[in-house]
């Protein structure tokens, strides 16, 4: 069974990097080719936003309205992933959740997120 | 980018009633790319349903979802008081947005 854990400050200040590690365990982050390791946010009392997504290859793909402040690596030989986000304001208070996307090529269904971290509140305030 | 819109906004059902969730896109989506998802306060979202129809494991045959298209439905038979929850449709794909939800429906049970 997969599990994935968050860590990183609750509290950041503003024009500063909101830096949060993701923690896998239950399966090697490189042992899946059909895996995907991505950051999904919720700001309080709204939606998900996805941010962006690694492959143990280090290949990235992030979301458009945030890609000139997101960084997201991948340490294979600690089996985690982290996120960086640069020049955060109050609008980047969100609760973040890791997550592993999949691609079932066996059905053909893809892209979607099968395990989720328990997500961890980031309140960006001076 | 693709746009889901799913409807109602809240729904508020007794016990034992069948609850129907709409999401619908502002393009077509390919069915294989659409999932839905169960969010408890406090808690992380839940896979429900993967490829329009799958349900993930775990999950009851109360859970059903179907649709194609534009139109995608997640109906819930025999309403139970823990399915209380917002839920979430997903669609992987498009672009330059790879990923996108619906803003969520708040399904109260009474």
């Amino acid at each position: 069974q997969v599990q994935l854990q968050e860590s990183g400050p609750g509290l950041v200040k503003p024009s500063g990097t909101l830096s949060l590690t993701c923690a896998v365990s239950g399966g090697s982050i490189s042992s899946n080719n059909w895996c995907w390791w991505s950051w999904v946010r919720q700001p309080p009392g709204k939606g998900l936003e996805w941010i962006g997504e690694i492959y143990h290859s280090g290949s990235t793909n992030y979301n458009p309205s945030l890609k000139s402040r997101v960084t997201i690596s991948v340490d294979k030989s600690k089996n985690h992933f982290s996120l960086k986000l640069s020049s955060v304001t109050a609008a980047d208070t969100a609760v973040y959740y890791c997550a592993r996307r999949t691609d079932d090529f066996k059905s053909g269904n893809y892209g979607y997120f099968d395990y989720w971290g328990q997500g961890s509140l980031v309140t960006v305030s001076s | 980018e693709i746009v889901l819109t799913q409807s109602p906004g809240t729904l508020s059902l007794s016990p034992g009633e069948r609850a129907t969730l709409s999401c619908r896109a502002s393009q077509s989506v390919s069915s294989s790319s659409l999932a839905w998802y169960q969010q408890k306060p406090g808690q992380a979202p839940r896979l429900l349903i993967y490829g329009a129809s799958s349900r993930a494991t775990g999950i009851p045959d109360r859970f059903f979802g179907s649709g194609s298209g534009t139109d995608f439905t997640l109906t819930i038979s025999r309403l139970e008081p823990e399915d209380s929850a917002v839920y979430y449709c997903q669609q992987y794909g498009g672009s330059p947005v790879l990923y996108s939800f619906g803003q969520g429906t708040k399904l109260e049970i009474k």
